[in-house]
């Protein structure tokens, strides 16, 4: 059984072009999240939802957009793709943030291979 | 501002050859360290979560550790199954509500048999 699954694995497409990523998980965790991995291998959170409510926007560009349709899903929208945008984009899940005192542990998916051109 | 860093950023290790990774931190309240294995092309596999110092942790080969300034992952005997990138997160307290993790650059470990 996958945990946290993203589709597609990989998105090769043209700079201005629109493209979306997929991400579930069958956890049954509450929060969900989407994180950017630049070609140094550095991991950046990128948004987090809670219950379907948008809890972190870091400084993303507004041609970003994060939707999350119920709890086990949370879709990412790009729209006018450009070529700073080529990384590998990782969907994680965890237990709900707001209901402990402690760091809960966060799940990734496989990964989104993305490439501008 | 807060911040993680590993070192070092390559270990080269013969089968066998116990070491130490080292995740040093600096975050105003520590609300938990992480340490996740990530192979060419996967995502992040999760190994341990610490959440005080004096507190450690034990998988097969690997040992976390953690004190108020750093932690420690000793791989013990290594194997070549054992070459991985390991990556170090930490959660603020500040952080509590949003989740969001601070990662190091990692480590990138090669061992040969």
């Amino acid at each position: 059984d996958t945990a946290v699954s993203q589709t597609p694995k990989y998105l090769v497409t043209q700079m201005g072009n629109d493209k979306s990523i997929k991400c579930e998980q069958n956890l049954g965790h509450d929060t969900m999240y989407w994180y950017k991995q630049d070609s140094k291998k550095f991991l950046k959170i990128m948004f987090s939802y809670n219950n379907k409510e948008l809890i972190i926007n870091e400084t993303v560009p507004n041609r970003f957009s994060p939707k999350s349709p119920d709890k086990a899903h949370l879709n990412l929208h790009i729209n006018s793709l450009e070529l700073g945008d080529s990384a590998v984009y990782f969907c994680a899940s965890s237990q709900d943030i707001r209901a402990s005192g402690v760091g809960e542990t966060q799940y990734f998916g496989p990964g989104t291979r993305l490439l501008v051109l | 501002e807060d911040q993680v860093t590993q070192s070092p950023e390559a270990l080269r290790l013969q089968e066998g050859e116990s070491s130490s990774l080292n995740c040093s931190y600096t975050v105003s309240g520590l609300r938990g360290l992480f340490w996740y294995r990530q192979d060419p092309g996967k995502g992040p596999e999760f190994l341990f979560t610490l959440y005080s110092a004096g507190e450690e942790k034990e998988k097969e080969r690997l040992k976390a550790t953690l004190t108020k300034k750093e932690s420690f992952l000793h791989i013990t005997a290594p194997k070549p199954e054992d070459s991985a990138t390991y990556l170090c997160a930490v959660q603020a307290r500040w952080s509590g509500n949003t989740g969001k993790l601070i990662f190091g650059q990692g480590t990138t470990l090669q061992v040969k048999p």
